[in-house]
């Protein structure tokens, strides 16, 4: 069974105050990782997708990164914008298309 | 842009009501999914469908059924709605001949009492 654990569930930081959110994962066999942003009462929006340990991808202040066992998503000088709660997930490479999620890191960015 | 659409926003709905909610999405997508999301248990799958008629359970299909009569819409059925169905419910859709990335809607808060 695909098990996803994102630490910490909440994050407070000051504005500009940089760091990182974390997503280990267990699955038989990684066919893909993806983190989403989720506003307070919205969907969540699809933010990266990684498929390889040592893969990084930037969109902004966010950079995500890749081993074999976890991701990080990294969020430098973080403006009040930033604050949501960020989502983990998997896919396995077997069986259907469905995606396994962590319970997410909330995270608010004070001014 | 992907559009999901979910036909509403806010519901309020009496214990043991037939309850419907709709979910449409305009990228010819194969997969479509449904979860409900509740404080501390996260995103939760209920059922999803891989084509056109086609659906398969998810974690927690207990209490709910669905239905894909065309390809750009699934629907969620509670048979008989009961007071811990009361949540928010997420559509969402993929592509995965191309990727995995899901799509969601803005969700539905439904709420049964």
């Amino acid at each position: 069974e695909d098990q996803v654990t994102q630490s910490p569930e909440a994050l407070r930081l000051q504005e500009g105050e940089s760091s990182s959110l974390n997503c280990s994962y267990t699955v038989s066999g990684l066919r893909g990782l993806f983190w989403y942003r989720q506003d307070p009462g919205k969907g969540p929006e699809f933010l990266f997708t990684l498929y390889s340990a040592g893969e990084e991808k930037e969109k902004e202040r966010l950079k995500a990164t890749l081993t074999k066992k976890e991701s990080f998503l990294h969020i430098t000088a973080p403006k009040p914008e930033d604050s949501a709660t960020y989502l983990c997930a998997v896919r396995s490479n077997s069986g259907y298309s469905t995606l396994t999620f962590g319970k997410g890191t909330m995270l608010l960015v004070s001014p | 842009d992907v559009k999901v659409t979910q036909s509403s926003r806010y519901l309020v709905k009496r214990t043991g009501e037939k309850v419907f909610l709709e979910c449409v999405q305009d990228m010819d997508h194969e997969n479509m999914f449904w979860y409900r999301q509740d404080p501390g248990l996260g995103l939760r799958l209920i059922y999803f469908s891989y084509d056109v008629k086609m659906k398969e359970k998810g974690d927690i299909p207990e209490g709910y059924s669905v239905s894909r009569e065309k390809k750009e819409r699934f629907s969620l059925i509670l048979e008989s709605a009961s007071t811990n169905q009361t949540s928010m419910y997420l559509c969402a859709s993929s592509f995965s001949a191309r990727s995995d990335i899901q799509y969601f809607g803005a969700g539905t808060r439904l709420s049964v009492l």
